[in-house]
Parts: C-alpha cells; sequence; structure tokens
C-alpha cells in the first residue's frame, strides 16, 4: 500500500510569491492534515480536512489556506511569502473509523525555502 | 490550551546503554499519546501509542506506558542501537479529529 505522497519535496520561492503545496493521503484515508516545522517553532498545526471540509483549524494567519479533493487529497496554499515561512511542510492522513480516528501517517514532507 | 513538553537534547548514549526520554503533558480531556521518530531528511514515522490510562505502547524494543497521575509518557528503550539516532517527538491527540500537538522533540545520537 503506498504511503502519503507529497509533492514536490523541494521548493525555492522569493518573497512575495505564492506556493502550492500537494499531498495525496494513503488509500482510504479521508482526513489529511498538515504541519509546519521550523527549528524555532517545532512541530505546529496549520490545518486538517475530512470529506473535503476544514474540521480544525490551527493558529496560523490568512496567507496560509487549504483545500481538499473529492478523492481525499489536499493542497495548501501560502500567498505573498515571508522569509519566516521557510519550513518543512509535512501532510498527514488517518482513516475515519466507528467515530474514530486512527494514528496518522506522515509523508516525507515538502521543504520550502523563501529567498 | 493542550501541551506536551520533552527533555531537551541532544541525549548522546553509547550503543547499548538504557534510554529514557521524558514526557509530561497537559491536557483537559482524555487524550491519546503518541511517540514519533524522525530520521534525517524524513518525515514522522509513528513508533508507538497508548489511548488510554495505563496502556503500555511497544514497538522495536521501544515502549511507553501512559501515566495518567503523573500526566506522563516516557520512552524507554532497554539497549540503544546506533539505528536510533534521531529525533524523538511526543505528541497528544483526541480520539475525534487528527490535529496532533508535538512536543519540542529530543534528539538522540547513539555512539558506536
Amino acid at each position: 500500500k503506498a504511503g502519503v505522497t507529497q509533492t514536490p519535496r523541494y521548493l525555492i520561492k522569493t518573497r512575495g510569491q505564492q506556493v502550492t503545496l500537494s499531498c495525496s493521503p494513503i488509500s482510504g484515508h479521508r482526513s489529511v492534515s498538515w504541519y509546519q516545522q521550523t527549528p524555532g517553532q517545532g512541530l505546529q498545526f496549520l490545518f486538517e480536512y475530512f470529506s473535503e471540509t476544514q474540521r480544525n483549524k490551527g493558529n496560523f494567519p490568512g496567507r496560509f489556506s487549504g483545500r481538499q479533493f473529492s478523492n481525499s487529497r489536499s493542497e495548501m496554499n501560502v500567498s505573498t511569502l515571508e522569509l519566516g515561512d521557510s519550513a518543512l511542510y509535512l501532510c498527514a492522513s488517518s482513516q475515519y473509523r466507528g467515530q474514530l480516528d486512527t494514528e496518522a501517517f506522515f509523508g516525507q514532507g515538502t521543504r520550502l525555502t523563501v529567498v | 490550551g493542550d501541551s506536551v513538553t520533552q527533555m531537551e537534547g541532544p541525549v548522546t548514549l553509547s550503543e547499548e546503554a538504557c534510554l529514557t526520554i521524558n514526557c509530561t503533558y497537559t491536557a483537559t480531556g482524555y487524550p491519546s499519546l503518541f511517540w514519533y521518530v524522525q530520521y534525517p531528511g524524513e518525515g514522522l514515522q509513528l513508533l508507538l501509542k497508548a489511548t488510554k490510562a495505563d496502556d503500555k505502547g511497544s514497538n522495536k524494543g521501544f515502549e511507553a506506558t501512559y501515566r495518567k497521575e503523573t500526566t506522563s509518557f516516557h520512552l524507554e528503550k532497554g539497549s540503544v542501537q546506533v539505528s536510533d539516532s534521531a529525533v524523538y517527538f511526543c505528541a497528544l491527540r483526541y480520539n475525534a479529529g487528527n490535529m496532533l500537538t508535538f512536543g519540542g522533540g529530543t534528539r538522540l545520537m547513539v555512539k558506536p
């Protein structure tokens, strides 16, 4: 069974640009969540989608947005990039079973560098 | 709000030494607890989990027990290997939803 796939793996963008990252969950998983990992702030929750609806949202500015498609694939977008947005962005998926989410499985991440 | 606190690293051990990485949490409800491991250049891999008080999670020689009375979930291994060198993250999550709250991570370095 294929794992969580994130594309691209590496990205370099210029300050002020926007970027879109993609995440394909494990087959059958309907929940996708996104995290930002930086040396200073550690791992921080961005948002979570389930069946195309945002279920939870972290404490990030509105420049960070996401969506989920009917096949459970998810994208996150960051507009007006700032140097501080340089980070590893991780996506995780989980299966919803009996009103509970199973454990989260993570992708390898997208390393975003803003210059 | 909820939070997870881990001991700061790096933790440097010789091969075959015993490992303990402390993790304590603050939660308003009854979360599930997890340990994830991150190898260089990789995402996070689930190491073990416990879903209720007194549960013991175990995997690959690692163990952790969900202690509600001390709000702790310490990671232990009796004999570490060089291949265990990685960053370890303690995390909590409520069962409905997939929003994980992570500790700051503890880097483990095992020397031959």
